[in-house]
Formats: structure tokens, C-alpha cells, sequence
């Protein structure tokens, strides 16, 4: 089983619809989660943070359930700027090394016009 | 904000050759880096942590004499190739940590190389 599975999709959803992504985790022992985005043969920058009571940063609504081990975003009034590959990323070092992430394969989300 | 430069950004060489790939800290100290790939279609695989001073963590199934990692300084770790093979062609990505924090961590552009 993969560390971290995610629907590799792809998503095509038209302007202005909401679309969600989920993702699960096997380690138990988890300590970190985020969401980050990534365009073709760029970097990943951190879209956000996900903890257990939820947070919302503009469309962007990221969710955490411990007990399921499963970690959600929901993107609403989807933009064509929002197509990009959506990563699932856990940090299970709780130690020092916060920096040593453990990535989803990805989603990809195509918003077409 | 930080800033983290990745050089080169692309890469074309033929087997057997050996690339360097520089990763710097411009703007902050990091002693820890942390090394990715990724090949087409699939996640970002850790390959190593890059300990400032010290010598590098491999993850299981990479090559230490393979992937050689040098640290030697808070603002530069540099990832060498060796004897590169068409199948080492992948996309490499650094990070630098900065503090104590996952949300402080930063990645560099990446380097494409390609080895035929």
C-alpha cells in the first residue's frame, strides 16, 4: 500500500464548478499534512496547510480527518489559472526533519473554458 | 521571501558522464536540504537528506556511490550523478528547510536531465 494514494484523475471540470480531491495515508503516526501544486516540470509551492479543525483560504477549503486518515480540498468557482497537478503531501517525521515529505501522486485538474 | 536557486535547469548529457546539480540558500541558512526525483507521471520520491557537515541519509534503493550528496555549507548541498545512464533521466528537485516547520521549507526550480 502507498504511503500516500490519491484519484490520479484527471479532472475536467468546466469554469466556476467545485471539485474535490481526496486523499488517504497509511501511517497512523502522520504529524503534518499539506496540499501543494504543481504545473508540468515546475517545482511544487505549498497551496496550504491542512489541520483537523478544517481551514479555508479563499476557494480553497482543506480538511483532515484523523480518525479515516483522510485528508481533502475542495476548490469552488473553479478558474482556468487552477489546472495543475494537486499534491497530497504528509510529513510523518515529527522530529527535526519537518522537511522530509512524503508526496501523493498527484491529481490532475484541467479547467477548461 | 526565501529563496532557494536550483542550477542547472536542464541538463543533456551522454552515458556514462557525470552531472552536478547545485541547490543554494540565497536569503537564509539551511542546514538541512533534502533531494527529490520524479519521473514523468508520478509523485516526487525523497531521495535523500542533505545534512550540512556531515554526510547525507539515503531513502531505501538509492544508491549512495550512485547519487553522491556533498553539504558543505549552510547555503549549498550539491547532487552529483555519476556514470549517468538514460535511465537516471528524471526531473531533480532540492529543497532547503529553513527552522523547525514544515511550511518553511522551500523548493528549488528543479533540473531536468536527460541522458542519452
Amino acid at each position: 500500500r502507498k504511503e500516500v494514494e490519491q484519484d490520479p484523475g484527471p479532472f475536467n471540470v468546466p469554469e466556476g464548478a467545485t471539485v474535490a480531491f481526496n486523499c488517504t495515508y497509511s501511517n497512523s503516526a502522520s504529524q503534518s499534512f499539506f496540499w501543494y501544486r504543481q504545473d508540468c516540470r515546475k517545482e511544487p509551492k505549498l497551496l496550504m496547510s491542512v489541520y483537523s479543525s478544517g481551514n479555508e483560504d479563499g476557494r480553497f477549503t482543506a480538511q483532515l480527518n484523523r480518525a479515516s486518515q483522510y485528508i481533502s480540498l475542495l476548490i469552488r468557482d473553479s478558474k482556468l489559472s487552477d489546472s495543475a497537478t494537486y499534491l497530497c503531501v504528509v510529513n510523518n517525521d515529527g522530529g527535526t526533519s519537518y522537511g522530509k515529505l512524503t508526496f501523493g501522486q498527484g491529481t490532475i485538474l484541467t479547467v477548461h473554458p | 521571501g526565501a529563496v532557494v536557486s536550483q542550477h542547472p535547469s536542464w541538463v543533456i548529457c551522454k552515458s556514462g558522464t557525470s552531472v552536478k546539480i547545485e541547490c543554494r540558500s540565497l536569503d537564509f541558512q539551511a542546514t538541512t536540504m533534502f533531494w527529490y526525483r520524479q519521473f514523468p507521471k508520478q509523485s516526487l520520491m525523497l531521495m535523500a537528506t542533505s545534512n550540512e557537515g556531515s554526510k547525507a541519509t539515503y531513502e531505501q534503493g538509492v544508491e549512495k556511490d550512485k547519487f553522491l550528496i556533498n553539504h558543505a555549507s549552510l547555503t549549498l548541498s550539491t547532487l552529483t550523478v555519476t556514470s549517468a545512464h538514460p535511465e537516471d533521466s528524471s526531473f531533480y528537485i532540492c529543497s532547503a528547510q529553513r527552522g523547525n516547520r514544515g511550511e518553511k521549507l522551500f523548493f528549488g526550480s528543479g533540473t531536468q536531465l536527460s541522458v542519452l
